[in-house]
């Protein structure tokens, strides 16, 4: 039981190249996330999937699409990185969105130049 | 909205003392209040939550936190910290209606011999 993975661990972009992050768990959870973590600012949702087949903007979800690809995949694209999208990514899940708590991946630390 | 306070941006303790960390909460029903602990290049990972019942919660590493309904607080103590317990914490409240819990700032911990 790997909980929540994510690929890669690290990464360097330069500006205007493209990527996905990808996250998958194995715990049959509904509900997936992604956030950036940047300093002083705490944890940031940039989209969540309440669950299979459907998508949600969180509270910073300029320059970021994501693909629910099935219950356990949820992927992040970056489809033109920018110096801003610098930042430490992370996925989460759980049972469900609401009064549910989350588990986390280990992280992906994105560097874009 | 739902909204979580975490008013200690950084606490310095003293390895051997007590600690308390304070988070503060915005919800108009009773809330599901979670508390996370982040070590340094790592995921969160869970350390207590509150549904219902007793308003004293024991979590894992010998963590507890007291829900107190007519402060609106939710604060996390120990009363003994070792070094290991440096990290940023992070306080959530799970919010209704099917959308995703709210993190605090966090607090950083830093423990000095």
């Amino acid at each position: 039981n790997a909980g929540v993975t994510q690929t890669p661990k690290f990464q360097v972009l330069k500006t205007g190249q493209s990527m996905t992050l990808q996250c998958a768990q194995d715990m049959n959870h509904n509900s997936m996330y992604w956030y950036r973590q940047d300093p002083g600012m705490g944890l940031r949702l940039i989209y969540y999937s309440a669950s299979e087949g459907t998508t949600d903007k969180g509270e910073v979800p300029n320059g970021y699409n994501v693909s629910r690809l099935n219950k356990r995949e949820f992927s992040l694209r970056l489809e033109s990185a920018a110096p801003s999208q610098t930042s430490v990514y992370f996925c989460a899940s759980s049972p469900g969105t609401d009064a549910y708590e989350q588990y986390f991946g280990p992280g992906t630390r994105l560097t874009v130049t | 909205a739902q909204s979580v306070t975490q008013p200690d941006i950084h606490i310095t303790v003293s390895e051997g003392a007590s600690l308390e960390l304070r988070c503060n909460y915005s919800y108009g029903a009773t809330p599901y209040l979670f508390w996370y602990v982040q070590s340094p290049g790592q995921g969160l990972q869970l350390l207590l939550k509150y549904f219902s019942g007793d308003t004293l919660v024991q979590g894992i590493k010998g963590f507890e936190a007291e829900f107190k309904r007519s402060q609106s607080s939710f604060n996390l103590r120990k009363p003994s910290v070792h070094w290991s317990d440096a990290a940023e914490y992070f306080c959530a409240v799970a919010s209704s209606g099917n959308t995703p819990l709210v993190f605090g700032k966090g607090t950083r911990l830093s423990v000095i011999a």
